[in-house]
């Protein structure tokens, strides 16, 4: 079974950097997609940015410049740099893993981490 | 940049009815469509990828249609254990719709 677990401070300080960890179990890296999604409170959902197994990546052009992906596959892991918060970074971060449909194609996130709530606050 | 706008933003239905929610895309996005429901306080879960495959598991009085820029899911006959807010999602440059918010009367 797969699972997704987000891990993290839910409490970062204006103008640092958000760093959160998200640990795969029950499968492999490989041939998906890992994405990390975003939701303030009482909002919608924002994709944030996937990294390949390979350690590609593709960011929301919105962030590209605050946000950085890597991946560490001996560690199941993969994590997410956010840079210079502010409160509106205020959301529940999700990740997830994505797969890529041959039949229509696209991208579909068919597992997803619990969620984990980061506040942006001094 | 590609916009995704959902309809309606919330609906009250009662068990048994017919309920469709409806995605617009700014320009054309092919079959590249998803639909997400989310229940308070969870992550959201893929009911129907490329616009019109069901997902395994999901019950199939689920379903989607549509291609270029209009889709819309239905759920043929409302159930206590649809409530919650539904998105779509553009599969391949990834805005997300608004979400409708889906209430049992």
């Amino acid at each position: 079974q797969v699972q997704l677990q987000e891990s993290g401070p839910g409490l970062v300080r204006p103008s640092e950097t958000l760093s959160l960890t998200c640990t795969l179990s029950g499968a492999s890296f490989s041939t998906y997609y890992w994405s990390w999604i975003r939701q303030p409170p009482g909002k919608g959902l924002e994709w944030l940015g996937q990294i390949y197994y390979t350690g590609s990546t593709s960011n929301n052009p919105s962030l590209d410049s605050r946000i950085a992906i890597s991946i560490d596959t001996p560690k199941n892991q993969f994590s997410l740099q956010l840079s210079s918060v502010t409160a509106a970074d205020t959301a529940v971060y999700y990740c997830a893993r994505a797969f890529y449909s041959n039949n229509g194609g696209g991208f579909y996130f068919d597992y997803w981490g619990q969620g984990i709530l980061v506040t942006v606050s001094s | 940049d590609i916009q995704m706008t959902q309809s309606p933003s919330s609906v009250s239905a009662s068990v048994g009815d017919r309920v469709t929610i409806t995605c617009r895309a700014s320009h054309g996005i092919s079959t590249w469509l998803a639909w997400y429901q989310q229940k308070p306080g969870k992550a959201p879960k893929l009911l129907i990828s490329a616009a019109s495959t069901l997902q395994g598991g999901v019950p199939s009085r689920f379903s989607g249609s549509g291609s270029g820029t209009d889709f819309t899911l239905t759920i043929s006959s409302l159930q206590p254990e649809d409530f919650g807010t539904y998105y779509c999602h553009q599969a391949n440059s990834f805005p997300f719709g608004g979400g409708t918010k889906v209430e049992i009367k």
